[in-house]
């Protein structure tokens, strides 16, 4: 079955770094893009972005254009997100989910992992 | 910028029927998919390319569109229906994805 595992819980200071990973099984690694959508507390969802695990190629929603990136290890079937920079504000559930479409984009989301909470504190 | 309106809460009484809608401010021509979420965990998709379901979901659970409106029906609401619903469309090119800012289903 698919699943997407995630990388436990972090706490970091503001203008440090994290970065996330998520580890697939269950399908073809490199047949599905992996996108990156976060959840503030109490808030709604918020996408970042995408990686095409086959190419490596990446797009980024503007909010996060030079903070994010994004890459993968097709050996160990695992994508990663890493923002920088970090404020209060980027305390939240980060999520990876995988696109629903084989081998293309569709922009929806059929499996998700189980989310990693990030807490930016000083 | 392109936005997703959804209504905050809609509350309904156990087996009657729910509708939640997401309204775009621009005629668009792309799909909306529907997610629900309920505490501590992470979305599930429910509705797919507007009214697709996906295997597994209860067909109580349908979508449906009209010009810049869509629709997620659910049929006789039961109380482990009580969960945060949200809209989302992309963009054909891949550089959008876009969430409305969900709406709390409350099961009286």
């Amino acid at each position: 079955q698919v699943q997407l595992v995630q990388s436990g819980a972090e706490v970091k200071k503001p203008g440090a770094s994290m970065k996330v990973s998520c580890k697939a099984s269950g399908y073809i690694f490199t047949g599905y893009y992996i996108h990156w959508v976060r959840q503030a507390p109490g808030q709604g969802l918020e996408w970042m972005g995408w990686i095409n695990p086959n190419s490596g190629n990446t797009n980024f929603a503007q909010g996060f254009q030079g903070r994010v990136t994004m890459t993968r290890d097709t050996s160990i079937t695992t994508a990663y997100m890493e923002l920088s920079s970090l404020r209060s504000d980027d305390t939240a559930v980060y999520y990876c989910a995988r696109d629903a479409s084989n081998w293309n984009y569709a922009g929806v989301f059929d499996y998700w992992g189980q989310g990693s909470l990030l807490t930016v504190s000083s | 910028s392109y936005e997703l309106t959804q209504p905050p809460s809609v509350s309904v009484s156990p087996g009657q029927t729910a509708r939640i809608t997401c309204s775009g401010d621009t005629l668009s021509k792309q799909y909306f998919h529907w997610y629900q979420q309920k505490p501590g965990q992470a979305p599930v998709l429910l509705i797919y390319r507007d009214k697709e379901r996906p295997s597994g979901i209860p067909e109580r659970f349908s979508g449906s569109s009209s010009g810049t409106t869509v629709t997620l029906t659910i049929s006789g609401v039961q109380a482990e229906d009580e969960a945060d619903y949200y809209c989302q469309s992309a963009d054909s090119g891949g550089s959008s994805v876009i969430f409305g800012g969900g709406t709390k289903l409350t099961v009286l």
